[in-house]
């Protein structure tokens, strides 16, 4: 199974300020997609942000983008203009655009944003 | 709205006494995820139906069973279950078409269950 890290298991940022989560993966496959997802606390995770590996530009969505460094093997968040809403867990996941179906998750960021 | 639907949210059961967990959706996914959550950790893959191809991961305990008896639902049956099985449990659906692509999971509000 590919594996995925989240080496910050704590963030905060100040509300308007920038952050940014790291995420890193190990897989030996070519083409792939790997996805953002936000879980606040007590409510469902939900997509924020993906990309496919053959892309070389970055996604973005609104105040979300990615750093996606393919050979580096590393998909970073960054979230602009931070708001009280962002606080959650931040999940990485990754999955093969050639088995499927199954998503490996790293064990995610919980980010603080502090007025 | 077409959504991921758990119930109950909070679930509580006895220690070896069987306990179900249900998921529906009405998104007409053909993908159904059953995700163990502990606290602080990853969501772990229990299996999944690929319409109705089950799927089960290899460290995915025997105590552990679902059934979709149709596409909107999907249910989490454990047998017998122990301390160490009281988790969130997230369902999440996905719709893969003509081939594999970037689709995402919809994921449920998921369900807390506890063992006494």
């Amino acid at each position: 199974a590919q594996t995925v890290t989240q080496s910050q298991p704590e963030m905060s940022v100040q509300e308007a300020e920038t952050v940014t989560l790291s995420c890193t993966y190990d897989t030996s496959e070519s083409d792939y997609y790997l996805f953002w997802y936000k879980q606040p606390p007590s409510r469902q995770m939900i997509l924020v942000i993906r990309q496919e590996a053959y892309k070389q530009q970055n996604a973005t969505e609104n105040r979300f983008s990615v750093n996606f460094q393919k050979a580096a093997k590393s998909f970073s968040l960054k979230i602009s203009d931070s708001q009280l809403g962002d606080a959650a867990m931040y999940f990485c996941a990754y999955r093969s655009a050639r088995t499927g179906n199954q998503f490996y998750f790293g064990t995610g960021t919980s980010l603080t944003v502090i007025p | 709205d077409a959504m991921v639907i758990q119930n109950p949210r909070y679930q509580v059961t006895q220690f070896g006494k069987p306990v179900t967990l249900s998921c529906s959706q009405t998104l007409n996914h053909n993908v159904m995820y059953w995700y163990q959550q502990k606290s602080s950790q990853a969501p772990k893959l229990l299996f999944h139906y690929y319409d109705k191809d089950f799927n089960n991961e290899a460290d995915t305990p025997d105590n552990f069973q679902s059934r979709r008896p149709n596409t909107s639902f999907c249910f989490l049956d454990i047998r017998s279950p122990g301390l160490g099985d009281a988790a969130m449990y997230l369902c999440a659906t996905r719709r893969i078409g003509t081939s594999y692509s970037n689709q995402p999971q919809h994921f449920g509000d998921g369900t807390r269950l506890s063992i006494l």
